[in-house]
């Protein structure tokens, strides 16, 4: 079993529309939790960090994290064709020696179309 | 943009030559990373640094090995080349290893043909 998981996409939305991103992780340890996007030959850039249960805003991306399911979501509201790029989930173990070292999944190619 | 360059930005090789990858940053961040990225895998975890000389092995060290003699640059070996290490390779860098101080920033990546 894969340490992260991501839904395995490709994930296809209108324009306008909501586009849910998921990712479940098996690490009971992992205390934060990264979303990044990146675009086609591009390097990954930050989107939003979650270390708290519930929800956090950021302009149209929420992230949302439930520590008891080990599930962490992403919803980006009013969906651009810019936003077309594929999605990274990372967690960390920030106990012990992890030395802050990020487990990704595999990433969800997200394409929205006009 | 977090200070962080790498060289070669894209190299063609053969099986069996040596090739050393530079990750250079210029803030003095303590942790660096090197990852692989390969489709369907995500970014793997190759080698990583948590101060000058201090290194230690990620999920696919294999065939890698990493040196930090400056605070500023992290290289990457391959000792001799192979087809299968034919990837896009990047190096990060976080300030901390906790909440958000273990975010991780990314340089623009090598693309690595093995030939």
């Amino acid at each position: 079993q894969k340490e992260v998981e991501q839904n395995s996409g490709p994930l296809s939305v209108p324009e306008g529309a909501i586009a849910s991103l998921n990712c479940t992780y098996s690490d009971r340890g992992s205390q934060s939790f990264f979303w990044y996007r990146q675009y086609s030959g591009k390097s990954p850039e930050l989107i939003m960090f979650i270390y708290s249960n519930g929800d956090k805003e950021d302009g149209r991306f929420t992230a949302q994290l439930n520590k008891a399911s080990q599930y962490v979501s992403l919803l980006i509201r009013d969906s651009q064709p810019s936003d077309s790029a594929t999605y990274l989930c990372a967690v960390v173990n920030a106990g012990g020696t992890s030395y802050g070292k990020l487990t990704f999944g595999q990433g969800t190619i997200l394409t929205v179309h006009p | 943009d977090a200070g962080i360059t790498q060289s070669p930005r894209h190299k063609v090789t053969e099986t069996g030559t040596p090739v050393t990858l530079r990750c250079h940053q210029t803030e003095n961040h303590r942790y660096m990373y090197w990852y692989r990225q390969d489709p369907g895998h995500g970014l793997r975890l190759i080698h990583y640094s948590y101060g000058v000389k201090d290194t230690d092995k990620g999920e696919v060290s294999d065939g890698y090995s990493v040196s930090r003699s400056k605070t500023e640059d992290f290289l990457l070996t391959l000792e001799s080349a192979t087809s299968s290490q034919t990837s896009v390779y990047f190096c990060a860098i976080s300030v901390g290893t906790s909440g958000r101080l273990a975010t991780q920033y990314f340089g623009p990546g090598t693309r690595l043909t093995v030939l």
